[in-house]
């Protein structure tokens, strides 16, 4: 058990609806980051945040966002999704923006 | 976009050392050298990073060369429990992000 929870585990929703992904860091972990995982892409790096801040920005649609609450916690929101946003999104989370990665076991969105 | 090239897969057979190459030949003087794996699809894993010295740690042991442009990781006695996808990735200290290229499909056979 890395420490780091994602919820829900799995979510099926159809085309064009909106969802949001949860993660709870390890307790005093400062930084999240996620990452999506197709079977064509591979771990595609989406957003970091530290301690409330956005630090860095990979691959992310303009129909994504997220951010990251004052207890820590962050939210990926997915909106207008498509049929190929269908993925595991992990989120990962560390002490500094620069330590070791500790991941949850992610959230399996399939978009129907 | 990924610094790093690795075979995209290897076996290895129970019980013997598996060794996964690595190649960064652009990396520069401030950038690690981390290495995660993911088995099946759960969470990738930390196993172990370095930024010039050898390093050893429970699960494995890193050996970069001098020029730092290669890496190998190093199992010592595989199990079946190591099959997975093992990732080399180079990081410098002032980037916030951590991106994954493609990996080494591992396959430790009995």
């Amino acid at each position: 058990d890395s420490g780091v929870t994602q919820t829900p585990k799995h979510l099926i929703t159809a085309t064009g609806q909106r969802v949001t992904l949860r993660c709870s860091p390890r307790s005093g972990d400062l930084s999240v980051y996620w990452y999506q995982q197709s079977l064509d892409q591979g771990l595609q790096f989406l957003i970091q945040y530290y301690n409330g801040e956005e630090r860095a920005k990979g691959n992310i649609l303009e129909r994504f966002s997220a951010q990251q609450f004052p207890d820590l916690h962050s939210e990926l929101n997915l909106s207008s999704l498509e049929l190929g946003d269908s993925a595991l999104y992990f989120c990962a989370s560390s002490a500094g923006s620069n330590e070791k990665l500790f991941f949850g076991s992610g959230t399996q969105l399939s978009v129907l | 976009d990924a610094k790093t090239t690795q075979p995209p897969s290897m076996d290895c057979a129970e019980g013997r050392a598996a060794n996964l190459p690595c190649n960064h030949s652009t990396i520069s003087g401030n950038e690690y050298v981390y290495w995660y794996r993911q088995i099946h699809s759960q969470g990738p894993q930390y196993i172990i990073h370095g930024l010039k010295n050898n390093e050893t740690n429970e699960m494995a042991s890193l050996i970069i060369t001098e020029d730092r442009k290669s890496s190998t990781l190093i199992l010592p006695h595989a199990t079946l429990r190591d099959t997975a996808v093992y990732y080399c990735i180079v990081r410098d200290l002032g980037n916030n992000d951590m991106r994954f290229g493609a990996g080494t499909r591992l396959t430790v056979k009995p």
